[in-house]
Formats: C-alpha cells, sequence, structure tokens
C-alpha cells in the first residue's frame, strides 16, 4: 500500500515570502498521479496543483509550483509571494496509474500560517 | 459551478442511533468518495463508490455502511453511532481517471454525545 508523508504538522511565511511545503511518499509502482489540496479554515477542499509521475516537468499554477524528484519519491509544494489568502491546512496526496485508479492516499497536512 | 453538497454542516447525535450522511454531487461524476478527517491523522477513506450501486471498502469500514441508489447521491451510514466516531466527514466526487480532481463538499462536523 502507498503512504504519503508530510513531515511538517506547521509552518509560517511572511506575507510576500516565500515557502516550500514538504511531501514524501512510497510506492513500489512507477505511473502514478501526485496532488496538493488546500483547505482554508471552514471552507471546501480545492485543488492546487497535480503532477503526472510519467512527466519531468515540474507542473507550475501562477505562484504555485512543484519540485518533483521522482528517484527522491519527493513532491514539495513552493508558494511564492505569500498572500494571507494562502493560510490552510495543505495536503498532499496520491493516486495509483491506470484502471481502478479510484481513491487517493493523502497525507496528514500541513498548517500554513502567514504572518502579515 | 461545480459542486459537492453535503446535506448538514453541524450534526449532534446520541450513542447507539442510526445516522445518514447524505452526500450530492451534480457534475454526473462516476466516482464518490467517503473520507474521515481527524487532527493529526489527514484524512482516511471510509467506502467509495465507482459505479451506482457499486461499493468498495476504504481503509477504515468498519462500524461503517453507504448506499449509491442514484449516479449523484452517496449516503454514509453509521449503524449504531459511538462516540469514537466523532469527526469531520468530507464527501468527494471526481470522473474516472487518475489525474482527474477530486471535488470535495463542505464537510459534516458530527458529535456523537
Amino acid at each position: 500500500a502507498q503512504t504519503v508523508t508530510q513531515s511538517q504538522p506547521e509552518m509560517s511565511v511572511q506575507e510576500a515570502e516565500t515557502v516550500t511545503l514538504s511531501c514524501t511518499y512510497d510506492t513500489s509502482e512507477s505511473d502514478y498521479y501526485l496532488f496538493w489540496y488546500k483547505q482554508p479554515p471552514s471552507r471546501q477542499m480545492i485543488l492546487v496543483i497535480r503532477q503526472e509521475a510519467y512527466k519531468q516537468q515540474n507542473a507550475t499554477e501562477n505562484r504555485f509550483s512543484v519540485n518533483f524528484q521522482k528517484a527522491a519519491k519527493s513532491f514539495s509544494l513552493k508558494i511564492s509571494d505569500s498572500q494571507l489568502g494562502d493560510a490552510a491546512m495543505y495536503f498532499c496526496a496520491y493516486r495509483t496509474y491506470g484502471a481502478g485508479s479510484y481513491q487517493l492516499t493523502f497525507g496528514k497536512g500541513t498548517k500554513l500560517s502567514v504572518i502579515p | 459551478d461545480v459542486k459537492v453538497t453535503q446535506s448538514s454542516r453541524y450534526l449532534v447525535k446520541r450513542t447507539g442511533e442510526k445516522v445518514f450522511l447524505e452526500c450530492v454531487q451534480d457534475m454526473d461524476h462516476e466516482n464518490m468518495f467517503w473520507y474521515r478527517q481527524d487532527p493529526g491523522l489527514g484524512l482516511r477513506l471510509i467506502y467509495f463508490s465507482y459505479d451506482v450501486k457499486m461499493k468498495e471498502k476504504g481503509d477504515i469500514p468498519e462500524g461503517y455502511s453507504v448506499s449509491r441508489e442514484k449516479k449523484e447521491r452517496f449516503s454514509l451510514i453509521l449503524e449504531s453511532a459511538s462516540t469514537n466516531q466523532t469527526s469531520m466527514y468530507l464527501c468527494a466526487s471526481s470522473e474516472q481517471g487518475g489525474n482527474t480532481e477530486a471535488f470535495f463538499g463542505q464537510g459534516t462536523r458530527l458529535t456523537v454525545v
């Protein structure tokens, strides 16, 4: 079974600065998908960014980018120019590739605080 | 605007009660999921369904059952609620395919007293 580890339960960043959230995973598969989800306080979980393991290029979505290191099984999220609205729980998630790829396996989350 | 709607935001039930948590999605998604979220434990999958009347156990199915009679609706049932089932419950849906986005409901905070 796959496992996802987020080693930083809490982090903080100054507004306008850059922060990196860590995620590692354990799998024996060669193809899979990785995601970062954001859960703002009392609001719904939303997708931040996704990465296909067979793509070597790191995904980018505006101020959000990932550093995907397949050999190291590492998938970190970088948030540039942090804003107050970035304060949230961030979850890293893994999904198997191919038929039957239904469920997402989540890490335990990192709570990000943004300091004005 | 895509939407996953859970029937209750907050719920208080007594030990031993049968509890129904309802989830409806309007995106015609094949897959639907029930997760439980606890502090320090992240999200853990209870059950999922990839088609009407189809269901599969997740990582923590004990004490729960599910029903999917229509494509848009996925219900989580606590047959006899216990205090250790006090938690946040999240419903989600997605299309088939590995890289598809999962859309989440707003969550139901269930307290069993």
